[in-house]
């Protein structure tokens, strides 16, 4: 099972809105609307910021939004702020019954 | 509020068993609303899922990895455990312990991770 692919790099000034692709294919991404999006501080364990593509979890900022075309994700940061800035990974549930994440998207505010 | 903590050595050798310990507190193991998993880290790579498991000690291994992994649950002690065997270096990573809600499709929390590195 392949990584599903990000952007190496997204950046922004605050205020700004950005948007983390993550595409993967029909046996994951696609075939489900299984993704979820991590954000991970360096040294620091992964936070869950969306799960199910779109659905923030209590806690979680309202300017954290998640979408879903065919088999690529979207991970959009809207009114960025210096805390936003982190590595981001999604993750999918696939068609062999495993998980798969992102290979990672580091999100630098200018 | 659950809480999950990795415990084991940092170091192992080539060839050797890497074994790992969560103790989870604040949330009983026992409960038959989750599954209990690891995911691990290369430093400075991505994230890779290894598995998971249930209270009643099901099983369900990342198959690049079954060959290899091995988990337990210890109920009485509110821990699960991860054994890796014949490690080389690219075994060498964060491992991450983490809970999964039973259906469901995501993983949280997570503990604060623990780096094992593989090397003579």
């Amino acid at each position: 099972q392949s990584a599903l692919t990000q952007p190496a790099s997204v950046s922004g000034s605050p205020g700004q809105s950005i948007t983390i692709s993550c595409t993967g294919t029909t046996s994951d991404v696609g075939a489900y609307n299984y993704v979820s999006w991590y954000q991970q501080h360096p040294g620091k364990a992964p936070k869950l910021m969306i799960y199910e593509v779109s659905n923030r979890p209590s806690g979680v900022s309202h300017r954290f939004s998640g979408s879903k075309s065919g088999n690529t994700a979207s991970l959009t940061i809207s009114g960025l702020q210096a805390e936003d800035e982190s590595d981001y990974y999604c993750s999918s549930y696939t068609s062999s019954d495993s998980y798969v994440f992102g290979t990672g998207t580091k999100v630098t505010v200018l | 509020q659950v809480q999950l903590q990795e415990s084991g050595p940092g170091l192992v050798k080539p060839s050797d068993t890497l074994s790992l310990t969560c103790v989870v507190s604040g949330y009983s193991i026992s409960s038959s609303s989750n599954w209990w998993g690891w995911i691990r880290q290369p430093p400075g790579k991505g994230l890779e899922w290894i598995g998971y498991i249930y209270f009643d000690g099901s099983t369900h291994y990342n198959p690049s990895l079954k060959s290899r992994v091995t988990m337990s649950i210890d109920t009485s002690k509110n821990h699960f455990s991860l054994k890796l065997t014949s490690v080389t270096a690219v075994d060498t990573a964060v491992y991450y312990c983490a809970k999964k809600l039973t259906s469901k499709t995501w993983f949280d929390p997570w503990g604060q991770g623990t780096l094992v590195t593989v090397s003579s």
